[in-house]
């Protein structure tokens, strides 16, 4: 598809376990971002991609949080013993280049719900 | 700490009338201002921006206007229409400073707006 892909759009877990986010940006964009949005807030950065650069992970709320992207393209966003508090919609977004002046194209989000 | 604030949490407006959004900011480092939209169940899209070097950009029936001295930005679309009901976020990048990265957008907690036939 033309647009950035995420998967699952729902996710139901029970508190504790792993979970994991898959993201697939646009083709041929070599910047990508991970945002949340919890129920009733504005979106919160967690993670940006740039190509080979190390990302920026200055937004990851705790070390149960994790992100990988590999070969340029996927992305993986992994929330270990999740709690609660995690329940969110989970965006991702790419650009072309990273460029400071690029808009970002969001997906659709994944809604992870945590019991 | 909320950088990006937008203090209405909704608005209703008549179809054919003007809408307008707000949006202040304390981060005085802010540069860059945007608009996205967002529908039910889509990811936001973008809908217009405007650089701090400029107080006035337009496009179509939205025009976002940016005060610096008051830290305040408005979204105008003239005339509403009911497809533009939907959350609009107000975000800001600033510009790269002590490591900073570029992929940071700061962005407000979203206004619904609601127009009407």
């Amino acid at each position: 598809g033309a647009g950035v892909s995420q998967s699952p759009s729902n996710k139901v877990t029970e508190k504790g376990k792993d979970v994991e986010l898959r993201c697939d940006p646009i083709s041929g964009h070599t910047a990508l971002y991970w945002y949340r949005q919890s129920l009733g807030q504005g979106l919160e950065f967690l993670i940006y991609f740039q190509g080979n650069s190390a990302p920026d992970k200055s937004g990851l709320p705790s070390d149960r949080f994790s992100a990988e992207r590999t070969g340029g393209s996927v992305s993986t966003l992994t929330i270990q013993r999740t709690q609660q508090e995690d329940s969110a919609v989970y965006l991702c977004a790419s650009s072309p280049t990273g460029g400071y002046y690029e808009k970002l194209f969001f997906g659709s989000g994944t809604q992870l719900s945590v019991l | 700490d909320q950088q990006v604030k937008q203090n209405s949490p909704s608005l209703s407006v008549q179809e054919g009338r003007i809408s307008i959004l707000n949006c202040d900011y304390t981060n005085s480092m802010f540069d860059y201002f945007l608009w996205y939209k967002k529908y039910p169940a889509e990811g936001p899209t973008f809908l217009i921006s405007i650089s701090s070097i400029k107080d006035k950009n337009e496009d179509g029936r939205f025009t976002v206007f940016l005060n610096k001295s008051a830290k305040h930005l408005s979204l105008h679309i003239v005339p509403s229409q009911p497809g533009d009901s939907a959350v609009y976020f107000c975000a800001a990048k600033r510009a790269r400073a002590g490591g900073t990265s570029y992929g940071k957008l700061t962005f407000g907690q979203g206004t619904i707006l609601t127009v009407h036939p």
